[in-house]
């Protein structure tokens, strides 16, 4: 079955550079999600997406911004990179509507990011 | 506020015994839906079970059972005969609307 797909899956940037994260989610999902997990962290909501729309917005920092598009891809776009963005970087979909209330969130295998 | 509590940091098992991963949470929602996925050290995070607010029954799948407990807002995940691939982190995790919330994960690891 088809599965999120992200790239890069690892990414090397200088502090102050910009990155981009893309998502592909799984086919017929409605919702996108970013999270952010630090070294022994829990994943931290970035910001979500139904429909193309912004739904919800977590710990984002202003730096960051993300948006999907017409094709339900999803980039992440980070600005001004620091050291303490360093983290691993989720991207999941999930269907959210009909017989799909009690879905969980299907994640993709993360792009590692590094700022040096 | 909806939070979930994982109290367990670190656990170490020999394989073949059963462990018990714990969860409790926090919600003022009365349907909601709980979750528990694997984090392996390759990183990826992977949906292993489900359960409703409104089902309270428990249920074993292969290894994998659990508890879970409205009373007591409690989500365990038991896996029995563990293997040394069962070491990974584990998070229990909670859903109100479209919104989830990460427990801060349990480290399990497995000694042959």
């Amino acid at each position: 079955a088809a599965g999120v797909i992200q790239s890069p899956r690892h990414l090397i940037k200088e502090k102050r550079e910009t990155a981009t994260l893309k998502c592909y989610p799984i086919p017929r999902h409605d919702t996108v999600y970013w999270y952010q997990q630090g070294p022994g962290q829990d994943p931290q909501f970035l910001i979500s997406f139904y429909e193309k729309m912004q739904s919800d917005k977590g710990s984002i920092p202003d730096r960051f911004s993300a948006q999907q598009f017409s094709d339900y891809h999803s980039e992440l776009n980070m600005s001004s990179l620091e050291l303490g963005d360093s983290a691993l970087y989720f991207c999941a979909s999930s269907p959210l509507r009909g017989e799909h209330y009690n879905s969980p969130l299907h994640f993709g295998n993360g792009t590692r990011l590094t700022v040096t | 506020a909806q939070k979930v509590t994982q109290a367990q940091t670190e656990i170490s098992v020999v394989e073949k015994e059963d462990v018990t991963l714990d969860c409790v949470y926090e919600t003022r929602d009365t349907t909601y839906y709980l979750f528990w996925y694997k984090q392996p050290p390759s990183g990826e995070l992977v949906f292993l079970i489900r359960r409703n607010s409104f089902d309270e029954q428990n249920e074993i799948s292969g290894r994998y059972s659990w508890n879970f407990q409205k009373s007591t807002s409690s989500f365990n995940f038991t896996i029995t005969a563990s293997q040394v691939v069962d070491s990974a982190v584990y998070f229990c995790a909670l859903r109100y609307g479209q919104n989830f919330v990460f427990g801060p994960g349990t480290r399990l690891s497995v000694l042959p």
